[in-house]
C-alpha cells in the first residue's frame, strides 16, 4: 500500500501563475484534509472533505479551491499564486474511529516568486 | 479559537540526556490528544493517541502522559539519541468532529552526539 501521495515535491511558481497539488490516497478513509505549514506556525488547516462530493474550508481557506471526486483523491488548486502562499502543503488522512488519527503525505514544497 | 500550546519551541540537549516537553490544551470538552513525531523533510508520524485522564502510553525510550482536568499533556524521552532529533508535534480534539482538530506549533529537539 502506498498510502497518503502526493505531487510533486517541489514547485517553482511565479506570480499569478495557477497550479494543482495532487493527493491520492488508497487507504479508504472517508476524510482528507490539506494543510500548510509555516515556520513557528505548525500546521495549519486549509480545506477538508469528509467524503466524495464534499468539502468545506479549513483555518486558512483564501486563494484555495478543492474538489473531492472520488474517495481516493483529493486534489489542492491555486488560482492565482501570491509569494504568501509560499509553504510546505501536506495531505492528510484521517481514520475516524477511534479517535480521528491522521496519515500524512509526503509534503509539497511550494515557492512562490 | 482553540489555543493549542507547546513547550519549549526547541531544545537541545546531549545524547544520553533524558528530556521532556509540554502540550497544553483547553481542559472542557476533552476528546483525544495525538503526539506525532516530524523529523525534517518527511512527513509526520503518529506516535500516540491519548484518550483518557491519567493515560501514559510508551514505546522504547519515549512515554507520554495526560491530564484532561488541568488540560496538559507531557512527552518524555529517556536517555536522547541523535536519532530522537525531530519536531514533536501534538493535536488537541474537542468534542467530536474532524473540525475540532488543532495542532500545536511543535517542539523542536536536536540531540547531539
Amino acid at each position: 500500500n502506498a498510502g497518503v501521495t502526493q505531487t510533486p515535491k517541489f514547485q517553482v511558481l511565479k506570480t499569478g501563475q495557477s497550479m494543482t497539488l495532487q493527493c491520492a490516497q488508497d487507504m479508504n478513509h472517508e476524510y482528507m484534509s490539506w494543510y500548510r505549514q509555516d515556520p513557528g506556525m505548525g500546521l495549519r488547516l486549509i480545506h477538508y472533505s469528509v467524503g466524495a462530493g464534499i468539502t468545506d474550508q479549513g483555518e486558512v481557506p483564501n486563494g484555495y479551491n478543492v474538489s473531492r471526486s472520488t474517495t481516493e483523491d483529493f486534489p489542492l488548486r491555486l488560482l492565482s499564486a501570491a509569494p504568501s502562499q509560499t509553504s510546505v502543503y501536506f495531505c492528510a488522512t484521517t481514520r475516524l474511529e477511534p479517535y480521528y488519527e491522521q496519515y500524512f503525505g509526503p509534503g509539497t514544497r511550494l515557492t512562490v516568486t | 479559537i482553540l489555543n493549542v500550546e507547546q513547550s519549549p519551541q526547541s531544545l537541545h540537549v546531549q545524547e544520553g540526556d533524558s528530556t521532556n516537553f509540554t502540550c497544553s490544551f483547553p481542559s472542557s470538552n476533552f476528546y483525544a490528544l495525538h503526539w506525532y513525531r516530524w523529523e525534517t523533510a518527511k512527513s509526520p508520524e503518529a506516535l500516540f493517541v491519548m484518550t483518557l485522564n491519567g493515560d501514559e502510553k510508551k514505546k522504547g525510550r519515549i512515554s507520554a502522559t495526560l491530564n484532561t482536568k488541568e488540560g496538559y499533556s507531557y512527552l518524555y524521552i529517556k536517555g536522547s539519541q541523535p536519532e530522537d532529533s525531530a519536531t514533536y508535534l501534538c493535536a488537541f480534539i474537542k468534542g467530536t468532529g474532524f473540525q475540532k482538530l488543532v495542532f500545536g506549533t511543535g517542539t523542536r529537539l536536536l540531540v547531539s552526539p
